[in-house]
């Protein structure tokens, strides 16, 4: 079983940047994506970004312009930062870990997102 | 419009089985997708149960029962979770995803009660 575990900041102001930093994978890092997902209290879940060990993200589109993903490979942790937080951002925020293989004609598809950390639980308040 | 849209509820017997529904958007065929089927408890994170692209190009993630599988109803355009033979244990919360212009995204989840 994959450890992931997020750390950072449990409580914000609105307006602050929310930083988190998830580790614990004790394998190799580079043959998988790592994605950032969150879930309200109460509701469903939201997909942030990925990044693989090389640096390379991708963001979900209602949050680009506030997300910020990177890696740091020889550590095996990859971090997020979410700018102007709102009490909208209060939620339990997972790091997980995502699969990917080549096809046939040398394609890079994704697969799925197998393993999740336990969670951690931001709230944005004044 | 939802990329990605699921029943709220859910309501089954135990013994009996259940189909839940990913319904995709109109303008997007379900036909090429890879549909991803995770299960959540209270209090824990989602895990991942299987992923459904055709009859002959599916997985059953590690340890995840037989009676748990994927289809795909095209005249629906929707992907499609199968629990058979229900049990009180798979009272739960349950999420499709797709890969979708470079960015997953989630369905808004089924809560399946099982009585």
């Amino acid at each position: 079983q994959v450890q992931l575990q997020p750390w950072g900041a449990g409580l914000l102001k609105p307006s602050e940047t929310l930083s988190l930093t998830c580790a614990g994978y004790a394998g190799s890092f580079s043959g998988y994506y790592w994605s950032w997902i969150r879930q309200p209290p109460g509701k469903g879940l939201e997909w942030i970004g990925e990044i693989n060990h090389s640096g390379s993200t991708n963001y979900s589109p209602s949050l680009k312009s506030r997300v910020t993903i990177s890696v740091d490979t020889p550590k095996n942790q990859f971090s997020l930062k979410l700018t102007s937080v709102t009490a909208a951002d209060t939620a339990v925020y997972y790091c997980a870990r995502g699969t990917y293989y080549y096809d046939s004609s040398g394609f890079l598809r994704r697969d799925p997102i197998d393993q999740w950390g336990q969670g951690t639980l931001v709230a944005v308040s004044s | 419009q939802a990329v990605l849209t699921q029943p709220s509820s859910l309501s089954a017997s135990p013994g009996a089985s259940a189909s839940l529904t990913c319904t995709l958007r109109s303008d997007i065929n379900v036909g090429p997708y890879s549909i991803y089927w995770y299960q959540q408890k209270p209090g824990s994170p989602p895990h991942y149960l299987l992923k459904y692209k055709s009859h002959s190009d599916s997985q059953q993630g590690s340890g995840v029962p037989s009676r748990f599988s994927g289809s795909k109803d095209a005249s629906a355009n929707a992907g499609i979770l199968l629990i058979s033979g229900l049990q009180s244990e798979d009272e739960a919360d349950y999420y499709c995803l797709i890969w979708h212009n470079n960015a997953w995204v989630f369905g808004g989840g089924t809560k399946l009660t099982v009585l």
